[in-house]
This record gives C-alpha cells, structure tokens and sequence, in this order.
C-alpha cells in the first residue's frame, strides 16, 4: 500500500504569518489522466472535517483562497497564508490513487 | 445541504460485532460514494471500506472478512459492520460522502469502545 509520511507531528505559528505543511508519497501520485489523487482535510474540535484540496491543488468549495495546496509526484505542500486563528486544527493528507486509500499520520498546527 | 449522522452504541464487547448507521440529509445515496473511515486514539486514520451509488462495495484488505457496508436507499441510510471486535477497534467511526472530491463531507463521528 502507499505510505503518506507528514514529517512535522506539530508546527507552531503566529496569526498572519504562512505555513507549509508537506506530505511525502511512498510512490508517484499521479494518474494516467494527468491527475495527482491526493487530498487535504482539516479537523478542529467540535466540527466536522472539512475538505480543504483535491487533485492536489484544487480547493474544495468554501476553503478559503489562504488554502494553497501544491506539489507533484510524491512531494506534497499544503500551504496556508495570513494563518487566522480559525486555522489552529489538525491537518492530514490522504491519497485515493490506489486502494486502500491511506492518510497522513496527521500535522497539528499550534499557536506560538 | 448535506448532512451526514452517524449512531450506534458506544460500546462494544470483544467478539461482538459493532454495527454503526449513517443518516444522510440533503443528497441521495443512490448518488456517488459512501464511505466509512475511523480514527484511533493517537490520531491514526484508517479508511475502511465504501459502497457506491449502484451497491457495489470496497472493502480494506486490512479489514479482511470482518467488514460489510450495506445500505437502505428507501431511509437514505448506509451501514457497517465489524466483526469480532477486539480493543484494537476503539476508535471514532467517521462516515463520508465521495464525489469528485473524496470525503467531502463527513459526520461528526460517533467514538466507539471495546471492552468487556
């Protein structure tokens, strides 16, 4: 199966400033359709979980254009500008190239 | 607008079977993908399986025999069933709708515990 591997178990920010949140890919998650199959979801306490990125960088509706997700291959970013204080949560990539589909070991975003 | 609702008991005794519903409002399951993923203390996600908008189901090989997603379209209802249960199955069970975007929307997750 494919192993997703988020380096950072925490990362610690200031309200306005960018993060980078990456997530590394044990095989190319790329497609015959020209496609990454990969995904970024947001979960805060009390609140569903929220679809942020799929096909890598494309922004489900609703996030926010502070939500930037990039990258290709097997190397993955998820980048968030202007951090606001709503953003404080936990972050997981998931892929859905191959079954089973994997997640993330999951990154916390911190207040510094 | 869609909503999804998970329910089911919260504990479970090993061996047993756990059996989980998932009440959709707002979008018909006959529709797209219906998914089932949990969460174990710790943080680790785990996809378990889904059964799409004709039936048809996939399963984690990881879940072996022990799973099964049925549906009822007429209650815009899905389900799972785990079975023989052991204290590695606590977790939060999560269920969530697939289209173009995967996981789109989820329920707010209904925890689970194996113990005796």
């Amino acid at each position: 199966q494919i192993t997703l591997t988020q380096q950072a178990e925490s990362l610690w920010v200031s309200p306005g400033e960018k993060v980078s949140i990456t997530c590394r890919a044990s095989q190319s998650l790329l497609y015959t359709d020209g496609k990454h199959y990969l995904s970024w979801y947001q979960q805060r306490p009390g609140q569903t979980t929220k679809a942020l990125i799929y096909h890598a960088s494309i922004r489900t509706d609703g996030v926010p254009t502070r939500f930037i997700g990039s990258g290709s291959g097997t190397e993955f970013t998820l980048s968030i500008e202007d951090v606001q204080p709503e953003d404080i949560a936990l972050y997981y990539c998931l892929q859905t190239l191959k079954k089973p589909y994997t997640f993330g070991a999951g990154t916390k975003l911190e207040l510094k | 607008e869609v909503q999804l609702q998970e329910s089911g008991p919260g504990l479970v005794k090993p061996s047993q079977s756990l059996s989980l519903t998932c009440s959709v409002t707002g979008y018909s399951i006959t529709s797209n993908y219906w998914g089932w993923i949990r969460k174990f203390p710790g943080n680790k996600m785990e996809w378990m399986g889904y059964i799409s908008y004709s039936g048809s189901t996939s399963y984690n090989p990881s879940l072996k025999s022990r799973i099964s997603i049925t549906r009822d379209t007429s209650k815009n209802q899905f389900f799972l069933q785990l079975n023989s249960v052991t204290t590695e199955d606590t977790a939060t069970y999560y269920c969530a709708r697939t289209t173009v975007a995967p996981f789109d929307y989820w329920g707010q997750g209904v925890m689970v515990t194996v113990s005796s």
